[in-house]
C-alpha cells in the first residue's frame, strides 16, 4: 500500500524558515517524480514544486522561486521542502504527491494527508 | 504559463443525473497531459483521470474524460451520493509549472 506521510508543519513568524518532510513507502521511491502541492484555507490547489526521480530536473512555482528548495533522499525514501523567507500568503496545507512517471511531466496518483503551515506573527 | 478555466463554478444536480464538467486551457495542452481530481471535505485529492481520458486505478466506469488541445470534459454518467465533491483539472504537459483549474463544486440539488 502506498503511503505518504508529511511532517514539519506548524506556526512560524513571517520571514522565518521551516522544513517539511514526506516519508514514502509502498512503492519504489526512486522510480518516480515527487511534488509538493498546497491548498490555502478554503481555496483551490496550487502546485508548489516538483523533482524528478534522480533530482536531475526540478521546478518551482513563480510564487516560491528563490525562497523554497525541494530535495529528495532516495536512500531514505524521503522528500523535503525547505521554505525560507516565509510570508503570510504561504499559509496552507502542504501535500506531498507521487508522480505517476519518473519525470516532472506527470499526474499525481497518490497524495499524503498534508501538513499545515501557518505564517503569522 | 497555461491557465485552466473550469466551468461551471458550481453545479447542482440530483443523484442519478449526468454531470458534465468543463476545463478550458489558455493554450494547447501537450499530448493531452490533462488530469482530473476529486476532493471531498477534509480529504486529500484523488486522481480520477490522466492523459485526458484514462481512468486511474479503482475509479468506477461512470467517470469518463474526453477532449484534446484546449477543451476537456469530465463526465459522470449517473451521479452517486458519494460523487458530490469538488473537481479540479490539472495540466502537466508544460513543466514547470503544472497548473490546476480553480475547481468545480458539484453539489446535491
Amino acid at each position: 500500500e502506498v503511503q505518504l506521510v508529511e511532517s514539519g508543519g506548524g506556526l512560524v513568524q513571517p520571514g522565518r524558515s521551516l522544513r517539511l518532510s514526506c516519508a514514502a513507502s509502498g512503492f519504489t521511491f526512486d522510480d518516480y517524480a515527487m511534488h509538493w502541492v498546497r491548498q490555502a484555507p478554503g481555496k483551490g490547489l496550487e502546485w508548489v514544486s516538483g523533482i524528478s526521480w534522480n533530482s536531475g530536473s526540478i521546478g518551482y512555482a513563480d510564487s516560491v522561486k528563490g525562497r523554497f528548495t525541494i530535495s529528495r533522499d532516495n536512500a531514505k525514501n524521503s522528500l523535503y521542502l525547505q521554505m525560507n523567507s516565509l510570508r503570510a500568503e504561504d499559509t496552507a496545507l502542504y501535500y506531498c504527491a507521487k508522480g505517476d512517471a519518473p519525470l516532472l511531466i506527470s499526474g499525481y496518483d497518490y497524495w499524503g494527508q498534508g501538513t499545515l503551515v501557518t505564517v503569522s506573527s | 504559463e497555461i491557465v485552466l478555466t473550469q466551468s461551471p463554478g458550481t453545479l447542482s444536480l440530483s443523484p442519478g443525473e449526468r454531470a458534465t464538467l468543463s476545463c478550458r486551457a489558455s493554450q494547447s495542452v501537450s499530448s493531452s497531459y490533462l488530469a482530473w481530481y476529486q476532493q471531498k471535505p477534509g480529504q486529500a485529492p484523488r486522481l480520477l483521470i490522466y492523459g485526458a481520458s484514462s481512468r486511474a486505478t479503482g475509479i468506477p466506469d461512470r467517470f469518463s474524460g474526453s477532449g484534446s488541445g484546449t477543451d476537456f470534459t469530465l463526465t459522470i454518467s449517473r451521479l452517486e451520493p458519494e460523487d458530490f465533491a469538488v473537481y479540479y483539472c490539472q495540466q502537466y504537459g508544460s513543466s514547470p509549472p503544472n497548473t490546476f483549474g480553480q475547481g468545480t463544486k458539484l453539489e446535491i440539488k
